[in-house]
């Protein structure tokens, strides 16, 4: 089936440094990915809608200027923690859409100390 | 928005049937009831979706009630393997529509 692959699996950064997240899709096109964010014992929540060749919709509370995404292809997306602090610790995690199912990537362990 | 609701824990024995529902009773007609799981520390993994028919793959069986307010997914004989959270998502089928999670089923499979 379908792969998503998202790099790197885990992070530590230090608090106001900016971190990246790739997330590839490795065998179809993905106009649409999506970034969530999952802390520990909770669901994962959506986060932002990242659209090739267009700006991400992000959603409700989640700051834009924070989680910076990037969309440049129709293989990749970008997710940047900018300015991180140690409440951006989380479990990240990308998918994409095939025709019918979302496929996810392993998912991104930020740890910002 | 998760417009799903399901049992927060269930056990099941390994090799039993584990028999997970799920109530969506504001599903629109033109959208799916999809399932995937979340092992520890991993992205989820796609289950099975129907529409209205129940379908069957080689993971799992999917139950639809008649009136689509309601499903069950069914592992048919549980391994330890399958311990995990369990995700039931209602979802148009159009490839930029989001899924949302909901809080899920922590399925844990006794030995």
């Amino acid at each position: 089936g379908a792969v998503v692959s998202q790099h790197p699996s885990w992070v530590i950064c230090k608090s106001g440094t900016s971190v990246k997240i790739e997330c590839r899709s490795l065998d179809f096109q993905a106009t649409t990915m999506f970034w969530y964010r999952q802390f520990p014992k909770q669901s994962l929540m959506l986060m932002a809608t990242s659209n090739e060749g267009s700006k991400a919709t992000y959603e409700q509370g989640v700051e834009k200027d924070k989680f910076l995404i990037n969309h440049a292809s129709l293989t990749l997306s970008t997710l940047t923690v900018t300015s991180a602090h140690p409440e951006d610790s989380s479990f990240y995690i990308c998918s994409a859409t095939g025709p019918s199912e979302a496929f996810f990537g392993q998912g991104t362990r930020l740890t910002v100390v | 928005d998760a417009k799903t609701t399901q049992p927060p824990s269930m056990d099941c024995a390994e090799g039993r049937a584990a028999n997970l529902p799920c109530n969506h009773s504001t599903i629109s007609g033109n959208e799916y009831v999809y399932w995937y799981r979340q092992i520890h520390s991993q992205g989820p993994q796609y289950i099975i979706h129907g529409l209205k028919n129940n379908e069957t793959n080689e993971m799992a069986s999917l139950i639809i009630t008649e009136d689509r307010k309601s499903s069950t997914l069914i592992l048919p004989h549980a391994t330890l393997r399958d311990t995990a959270v369990y995700y039931c998502i209602v979802r148009a089928a159009n490839t930029g529509n989001q899924f949302y999670f909901g809080t899920g089923t922590s399925l844990t499979v006794i030995p």
